[in-house]
């Protein structure tokens, strides 16, 4: 389930490392996930996708895994830059569902 | 450019007064969608509408009302007897097909005087 909380996990990381962001989800019916990034102030902008059918696929700089044996999923960020500085949320559609279930978010922060 | 604009960007409630925030797409996308975000936490879903003149309340729909009188608008009516309105408010709207990203306005943030 959800924890409700004002402290969102954080994830520090230096500039040109590599990110990797997780996400844990609970329905082993859902059949459709999605990463966005939301900075300050913005509503959230779609990063990528992956059906699980899948159990990977990448974007230009990210890649997103899926492992639903363990109901896992991770978004990584090649070498990361000040501009990936933002929350990032993993949602997850459950089949037959017309509607996403979002996680809490993982705030991102790019050390110089 | 095709996108959902919602507005105004800030809002402010009086104390026994409704306020509506307005969202507007141009993607033809059929589905529409009203989120709430408080600090620290996920978007939770309010309202959804897949169809014009329907809707369907989502996980948190007391104190909001909704109307979909046309395929581009979906605007949100926060009425008096949403206690705790204070949030940061985002619109969104997919295809109307299964595994669809939505995708978002920049939100309205209301704060109450």
């Amino acid at each position: 389930g959800e924890s409700v909380g004002l402290h969102l996990p954080t994830l520090s990381v230096q500039e040109g490392d590599n990110s990797i962001i997780n996400c844990a989800y609970s329905n082993s019916a859902s059949d459709y996930f999605i990463w966005y990034k939301q900075e300050s102030g913005k509503g959230p902008q779609f990063i990528i996708d992956i059906r699980s059918n899948m159990d990977k696929r990448q974007g230009q700089r990210v890649t997103v895994l899926l492992n639903k044996t363990v109901k896992h999923l991770s978004l990584q960020i090649a070498a990361t830059q000040p501009g990936d500085s933002a929350v990032y949320f993993c949602a997850e559609n459950v089949q037959g569902a017309q509607k996403l279930v979002f996680g809490q978010g993982t705030r991102l922060t790019i050390n110089p | 450019d095709g996108g959902i604009t919602q507005s105004p960007k800030y809002l402010f409630r009086k104390e026994g007064q409704n306020v509506t925030l307005s969202c507007e797409q141009n993607l033809n996308h059929d589905a529409m969608y009203w989120y709430r975000q408080d600090p620290g936490q996920g978007l939770r879903l309010i309202y959804y509408s897949q169809i014009v003149n329907d809707f369907q309340k989502g996980d948190i729909a007391e104190g909001y009302s909704v109307s979909r009188e046309k395929k581009e608008s979906f605007p949100l009516t926060v009425t008096s007897a949403q206690k705790n309105p204070t949030a940061f408010y985002l619109c969104a709207s997919s295809l109307e097909r299964s595994n669809q990203p939505q995708h978002f306005g920049d939100g309205t943030r209301l704060s109450i005087l």
